[in-house]
């Protein structure tokens, strides 16, 4: 069974440009949520998706911003790209009231 | 909010038990859950614990959890150099899904 999938691996933009990372879970899982990594802030919560509807939210500025499909792959989108926004983004999935969200491996967006 | 705390360091001898600390703040998280990154690598799911539990055995893992206090640890007992990684604590949103709120990470260091 195929894990998390995230595309792309790694990503470098310059400050001021937009974004779209992907996200395809595993396969019957709907529940997808998004992190942003970095080391000074840690693992910080963005949004989770559910049956094409954000559930929660974390507190992101409006840059921030997703959807889901109804093949339950997600994408988030960072507008205006500013220096900070650089990390690790995460991808978790798994099936609706299971305790084991899933993760994948990340792209690492790197702004200058 | 919900907020989730945990030291940021320990150092252990191989042999010994580790013991890692946590406390959260959302009393209405229905699950708890300790995850392990290796350098490099991507998030590893250890264990988890239902809220309604005082403790949960897995091979070397021990969990506590003492909801009254919101306090969480994880006991590794016989602690080998390849338990080297960062610790980190996560507290579920509201029901299981993959909307997790995590600690900054406790670093463990294993030294023989």
């Amino acid at each position: 069974k195929a894990g998390v999938t995230q595309t792309p691996r790694y990503l470098i933009k310059t400050r001021g440009q937009q974004v779209t990372l992907s996200c395809s879970p595993i396969s019957g899982h709907r529940s997808v949520s998004w992190y942003q990594q970095t080391p000074g802030q840690g693992l910080q919560f963005l949004f989770e998706y559910f049956s094409e509807t954000q559930r929660n939210k974390g507190n992101f500025p409006g840059r921030f911003s997703g959807r889901q499909f109804s093949n339950s792959r997600s994408e988030m989108n960072v507008s205006t790209l500013e220096l900070g926004d650089s990390a690790l983004y995460l991808c978790a999935s798994s099936l609706e009231g299971n305790a084991n969200p899933h993760f994948g491996n990340g792209t690492r967006l790197t702004v200058t | 909010g919900e907020d989730v705390e945990q030291s940021l360091f320990l150092s252990v001898r191989e042999g010994d038990s580790s013991v890692i600390n946590c406390t959260y703040t959302d009393s209405s998280s229905t699950y708890l859950y300790w995850y392990k990154q290796e350098p490099g690598a991507g998030l590893q799911l250890l264990t988890y614990i239902f809220s309604n539990m005082d403790m949960k055995q897995d091979q070397r893992l021990t969990v506590l959890l003492n909801k009254k206090d919101k306090h969480l640890s994880l006991r590794i007992a016989d602690t080998q150099t390849g338990d080297s990684a960062i610790y980190f604590c996560a507290e579920s949103i509201g029901q299981a899904g993959t909307a997790l709120i995590f600690g900054k990470g406790t670093t463990l260091s294993v030294s023989s």
